[in-house]
């Protein structure tokens, strides 16, 4: 089954500590996405991918890395800088780099400090 | 002028009721209008979606009205289930990237 593959689903850090969402698409999309999902927030933009090896800032980059070495993969870090990480990830496609609007998603990462 | 507006937060609607869910918008380059639906605990799904030369699409019982002089659009649900409810995300398509609204939570009571 073609799909995007997020892991963990759940994962806790202590302050101070830098972590690593997985994300892997076999859609053989050429763009990809995180998004950060709060209560009452809808989703916002963290980083973007339209090729491999190149990626741009979102609207909420700060704390944030990412990489795209290979077309299915788009790792975000959530590193110590950011000051509230506490939310739901969820890693997305597209076919391209311009969005007709439809994106994949995935099932999400929660992610809670302690 | 990137921010889409969607009411209302929240909405609880009986069974074989209508739901409605509304949308604004404030920039014209704005092309292309999707909805996503997110069940609890999973990510979102594209449900419908229209282009700004339609003021109607229909698929089932979900169909999208748009306003384009009014820069509004809105997702009727008709003969709402109990299996409807969850949260509906309107978007725009505009600056290569994707906006979202904020989300209505739609509760449909059996």
């Amino acid at each position: 089954d073609g799909g995007i593959t997020q892991s963990p689903k759940y994962l806790f850090r202590k302050e101070g500590q830098n972590v690593t969402l997985s994300c892997e698409q076999n859609l053989n999309h050429d763009a990809m996405y995180w998004y950060r999902q709060d209560p009452g927030q809808g989703l916002r933009l963290i980083y973007y991918s339209q090729i491999v090896n190149d990626f741009q800032k979102g609207d909420i980059a700060e704390g944030y890395s990412v990489s795209r070495e290979k077309k299915e993969s788009f790792p975000l870090t959530v590193t110590s800088a950011q000051k509230n990480p506490t939310a739901f990830y969820l890693c997305a496609s597209s076919i391209t780099g311009t969005p007709s609007g439809e994106l994949f998603f995935g099932e999400g990462s929660r992610l809670t400090v302690l | 002028q990137q921010q889409v507006k969607q009411s209302p937060q929240s909405l609880i609607v009986q069974k074989g009721g209508i739901s409605i869910i509304n949308c604004a918008y404030e920039n014209t380059a704005f092309d292309y209008f999707p909805w996503y639906q997110q069940f609890p605990g999973k990510g979102p799904a594209l449900l419908i979606a229209i282009r700004p030369d339609v003021s109607e699409k229909k698929e089932g019982r979900f169909t999208i009205s748009f306003n384009k002089s009014a820069k509004q659009f809105s997702l009727h649900i008709m003969d709402s289930q109990p299996g409807d409810s969850a949260t509906y995300f309107c978007a725009a398509t505009g600056f290569q990237k994707l906006v979202f609204g904020t989300g209505t939570r739609l509760l449909v009571s059996p």
